[in-house]
């Protein structure tokens, strides 16, 4: 299958700071990206979704001022927690898909905010 | 509304069969996923079916059924690694993955 690789795998900060998490399609041109959050023991929730080139579009109820989502082009997308707090602490994760095919996952992002 | 249902828990035997089922409601459908999570990882991708019937792959096979809006995950000759969580996902007429909670399944020797 396709490989997304999503950076860092593990990240500890301080409350108040802020941190992006990497998603790059290594070998393909991803027209869609999902970026989702998972608390323990809980289903994967998708937080927002973005197109190359355009602005995400973010599910109801997760604030786009503290999620910044950037999809600058067909292999990368940015996730930026802004004013991480200890609430924010979760697993991130990111999907790549093309145009019709099925979506790729990244190896996820451990969030822990002290 | 759109809903995805799967059992939440399930138990078998090492070297057994097992089939977890699930049913979707969407607004259209553009496919059925399977996705595998182990614990603390990022799910990967077993299978796609966008059309009835079913398709193998190995020791796992996925089945659907658009008109009964169902499908089921089959593994056979269970092995300890296979204890996971097993995310069923149906794509929508917007590409949107609709996801279900998850069964997680427990493999006993």
């Amino acid at each position: 299958g396709a490989v997304v690789s999503q950076h860092p795998s593990r990240v500890i900060c301080k409350s108040g700071t802020s941190v992006k998490i990497e998603c790059r399609s290594l070998d393909f041109q991803a027209t869609t990206m999902f970026w989702y959050r998972q608390f323990p023991k809980q289903s994967l929730m998708l937080m927002a979704t973005s197109n190359e080139g355009s602005k995400a579009t973010y599910e109801q109820g997760v604030e786009k001022d503290k999620f910044l989502i950037n999809h600058a082009s067909l292999t990368l997308s940015t996730l930026t927690v802004t004013s991480a707090h200890p609430e924010d602490s979760s697993f991130y994760i990111c999907s790549a898909r093309r145009i019709e095919a099925e979506a790729f996952f990244g190896q996820g992002t451990r969030l822990t905010v002290v | 509304g759109q809903n995805i249902d799967q059992p939440t828990e399930m138990t078998a035997t090492e070297g057994a069969i097992v089939q977890i089922n699930c049913t979707y409601q969407t607004s259209g459908f553009n496919g059925l996923f399977w996705y595998q999570q182990h614990a603390g990882e990022a799910p990967t991708f077993l299978s796609y079916n966008v059309l009835d019937g079913l398709e193998e792959k190995g020791r796992f096979s996925s089945f659907l059924s658009r008109s009964k809006g169902y499908s089921y995950l089959l593994l056979k000759e269970l092995q300890m690694k296979d204890s996971a969580s097993y995310l069923c996902a149906a794509m929508d007429s917007n590409y949107q993955l609709i996801w279900g909670a998850g069964t997680k399944l427990i493999i006993k020797p």
